[in-house]
């Protein structure tokens, strides 16, 4: 298995409802990424895990809340998100902590 | 701060022509690079990487690119595009374990 699968591919959630977007990877890669794409703009990190542990946060607001229950699972927990949230959710994974695997993404809307 | 910019936004080509897509880097000290590729709707794909040695790349596709520390260029080139070239694509920069992205470059490929 050498792809980074996302669950779902689309969400649709108001800002008061509690979502998850699921990211799973058997390559055995230890280091996971969690990226935001608005349309038309380059990706942009959001949390990096390495080893099961948050090492980078890139000064992300509490209403995004990673997770990573194994080595194989990444997980982003959403809640009380806005409008301006609205974009594609990309999970990447790594082996060495530079070349990364990209998910499809999952593409969220907020209403 | 840790950047990355690409020369053009937009480039369109008729089918065969040459393509070279530019990219700068900004200093920091040891620096991976890649080109990634999003096709229309589709996931993020590597073309290819370079990390030390042979300043020139070869990737999949036919892409290559070379690397010049001197000017901190690592620009994307291929001899003869396809219509299915068409796509966004992306010079990135590996600064430790911030990974970023630089604005991107839409290629039309014109059949």
């Amino acid at each position: 298995d050498t792809e980074v699968t996302q669950t779902p591919k689309h969400l649709v959630m108001g800002m008061t409802n509690k979502k998850s977007l699921k990211c799973e990877q058997h390559m055995g890669h230890r280091a996971m990424y969690w990226y935001k794409q608005k349309a038309k703009k380059p990706p942009e990190l959001m949390f990096v895990y390495s080893y099961e542990k948050l090492s980078i946060n890139e000064s992300v607001p509490s209403r995004f809340s990673p997770e990573c229950p194994n080595s194989s699972l990444l997980n982003l927990h959403l809640h009380a998100l806005q409008p301006e949230d609205s974009a594609l959710y990309l999970c990447a994974s790594s082996s060495t902590g530079v070349e990364q695997f990209f998910g499809p993404g999952t593409r969220l809307t907020v209403l | 701060a840790q950047s990355v910019s690409q020369h053009n936004h937009h480039v369109i080509l008729s089918e065969a022509a040459s393509l070279e897509l530019g990219c700068n880097y900004s200093y920091g000290g040891t620096v991976n690079l890649f080109w990634y590729v999003q096709y229309p709707g589709q996931h993020l794909q590597l073309l290819l990487k370079y990390f030390s040695g042979d300043p020139l790349v070869k990737g999949i596709k036919g892409f290559e690119a070379e690397f010049i520390k001197s000017k901190f260029s690592f620009n994307l080139r291929k001899p003869s595009v396809q219509w299915s070239d068409t796509a966004e694509y992306f010079c990135a920069g590996l600064y430790g374990q911030n990974f970023v992205f630089g604005p991107g470059t839409r290629l039309s490929v014109l059949p």
